[in-house]
This record gives structure tokens, C-alpha cells and sequence, in this order.
């Protein structure tokens, strides 16, 4: 499975946009790109998923590039409550098998 | 959709003992998952199931460690003879096929 990098945290403040990076050079052309949440004390929690392009839902935005190296989700007008950790993951379609996640994106929200 | 449910959300106990986690998955979720994470890290694969049949067991999970699934329901890990190493928070999840993990809220096992 590809290996993901990502930055370690990130800052913001309510209303704006937050877009975080990941890369992964060696993304295999059957895999699928994918991003979860997770809050303290809790489980993670699915995003979304692209394989290409531009891929929207009601919570966020995913951006993939034509050579698929690195991705970029997009939050739009974050909030305090999007204060949490970010993964990115890459594998099979919604990774049936086994997840990957490194160690993720700590994004701070203040008001 | 209850959701994944985690049973008991905190364990703990003294070193040397044995402890059991159970997991009840979404109902009709065939794929059931066990992770492991330790503070400041993602979660690490441990096992899976699909129905009943223990398809893949990572290599962390050591001897000591064991996972069943009776009738494809509900699942239980059972950890013997704890050490100080096995503190961590224990996640379940489950899935349909094609569709996207979903976790419950963890165990989290403490030992003294």
C-alpha cells in the first residue's frame, strides 16, 4: 500500500477555507484516495473518496491532480468544531481491506 | 443504524491479567475490523473478519492476543496476560463490501 505524507498540524480560524496536502508518489493505479476525521475519544470517521479530478460532498471537497501524486481535501468555513485529526489514506476502492493511516493532520480551529 | 458499538468504552487492569473487548458491528455488516491505537498515532491494522472466517491477522497480533467472530455477528478480542505495552485504545469497524469503514468509539485499556 502507497505510503501517505502529510503535515504534521495546521492552524485556522473560524470561516475560512482550510486545504490540507497530502502526498503519495507511489500510488498504485487501482487505488483510490481517501480521507477520515477523528476527534478525541472517538473512532474515525469517513469523509470522502476520489479516484481523480474533483470529487464534492456536503462536507467537503477533494482535489486530485492528473498525475495523482498528492491530493488536497478542502473544508470550506471551517468551524471550532472541525477541530480534530485529518488522515489520508490510499488503497482500494473505499479500502475494503485493511486501512493505512499515518499518523495525520492535527488542524486547530480558533475563533 | 446504531451505529458501531464498543463494550466496555474503558478497561483497567493490572498486568498479567487477562481482559475481553466486544464489538457489535452495523447490523447486516458482513466485514468486521479490530485496530489498535496509541496516543499521537493512527490507527494500526490488527485483524479482520468477513461473516465468521478470521480473513487476515497482523503481525502485532502476537499470541496473546485473539479474535473471534461466532455466527458473523458480534465480535470479541481477548487479550492474556496483559503487559504495559498493551495500553491503547482497541477500535472496532465494520463494512459492507464497497462501502467505507465505519468505527465505533474504541475501548480504551489502561494497565497498572
Amino acid at each position: 500500500l502507497a505510503k501517505t505524507t502529510q503535515p504534521i498540524s495546521m492552524d485556522s480560524y473560524e470561516g475560512q477555507e482550510v486545504n490540507i496536502t497530502c502526498s503519495h508518489n507511489n500510488i498504485a493505479t487501482n487505488d483510490y484516495i481517501t480521507w477520515y476525521q477523528q476527534f478525541p475519544s472517538q473512532g474515525p470517521r469517513f469523509i470522502i473518496q476520489g479516484y481523480k479530478t474533483k470529487v464534492t460532498n456536503e462536507v467537503a471537497s477533494l482535489f486530485i491532480p492528473a498525475d495523482r501524486k498528492s491530493s488536497t481535501l478542502s473544508l470550506p468555513r471551517v468551524s471550532l468544531s472541525d477541530t480534530a485529526v485529518y488522515y489520508c489514506l490510499v488503497g482500494g476502492s473505499y479500502n475494503t481491506d485493511k486501512l493505512i493511516f499515518g499518523t495525520g493532520t492535527r488542524l486547530q480551529v480558533f475563533p | 443504524d446504531t451505529g458501531v458499538s464498543q463494550d466496555p468504552r474503558h478497561k483497567i487492569t493490572k498486568r498479567g491479567q487477562n481482559v475481553t473487548f466486544r464489538c457489535d458491528p452495523i447490523s447486516e455488516h458482513n466485514r468486521l475490523y479490530w485496530y489498535r491505537q496509541t496516543l499521537g498515532q493512527g490507527p494500526e491494522f490488527l485483524t479482520y473478519f468477513q461473516n465468521e472466517a478470521q480473513l487476515e491477522k497482523s503481525r502485532l497480533l502476537s499470541d496473546r492476543f485473539s479474535a473471534e467472530r461466532p455466527k458473523g455477528s458480534f465480535s470479541t478480542l481477548e487479550i492474556q496476560r496483559t503487559e504495559q505495552g498493551d495500553s491503547a485504545m482497541y477500535l472496532c469497524a465494520s463494512s459492507l463490501a464497497l462501502e467505507p469503514q465505519h468505527f465505533g468509539d474504541g475501548t480504551r485499556l489502561s494497565i497498572l
